[in-house]
């Protein structure tokens, strides 16, 4: 079982539909959450970052993190055809990655595709 | 401007004829690290560097070589390519005791 789980999709909606992206995951010491969106032959660029538990809104996006639930929510408001990319999690333990923990835990992303 | 930046993006060659492939950042940023993604797999850490002259093992790292003699420099090494090296990869760095990953803009790998 992967220590991160993410439906590949792909997801596709209307311009203006509400987006939901979702990851599920095992490890408890996980306690940064973050939402990278990578569009299609580019980088992943970081898009959202949270810690522990809550809600985190940034615009039209809002990340939701249930640790007893083990489960994390990318929400995305009037979705937009400049939406459309690939949406990756991503988790680690406190400390940053020169201490805590040398990497980063990703899902393997979802991919959107918000349709005039 | 701030970014990471890889060299070439895009790379073919063939079975056994070594490559370099450059990585470099202007962040100033402690950690740096190189990942491969691949469908269905998603992104996989080859190796990663805490600091310079600080490098190890990151999840797949048979068939790789890196080194961090400066800071800003990460380059990754296939002495040997195979057909399964065939990816897309991607360098990474992050400043110190942070979470936040800053991307390249990935070279895509085909070894015939």
């Amino acid at each position: 079982q992967k220590e991160v789980e993410q439906d590949p999709g792909p997801l596709s909606v209307p311009e203006g539909a509400i987006v939901s992206l979702n990851c599920t995951y095992s490890n408890s010491a996980f306690q940064y959450f973050m939402w990278y969106r990578q569009y299609s032959r580019k980088g992943p660029e970081l898009l959202m970052y949270t810690y522990s538990s809550g809600n985190k809104e940034d615009g039209r996006f809002t990340a939701q993190v249930d640790k007893s639930s083990k489960y994390i929510s990318l929400f995305i408001r009037d979705s937009q055809p400049s939406d459309s990319a690939t949406y990756l999690c991503a988790m680690s333990p406190p400390g940053g990655l020169t201490g805590g923990g040398n990497k980063l835990t990703f899902g393997t992303g979802t991919q959107l595709k918000v349709e005039l | 401007e701030a970014q990471v930046t890889q060299n070439p993006r895009y790379l073919i060659t063939v079975t056994g004829k070594k490559l370099t492939v450059t990585c470099s950042q202007n962040m100033n940023h402690e950690y740096m690290s190189w990942y491969r993604q691949d469908p269905g797999l998603g992104l996989r850490q080859i190796y990663y560097s805490m600091n310079v002259e600080v490098t190890d093992k990151g999840d797949v790292p048979e068939g790789y070589k890196v080194s961090r003699k400066e800071k800003r420099n990460f380059p990754l090494i296939l002495e040997s390519p195979s057909p399964n090296q065939t990816s897309l990869y991607f360098c990474a760095s992050s400043p110190h005791a942070s979470e936040k990953l800053f991307f390249g803009s990935g070279t895509q790998l085909s070894v015939l």
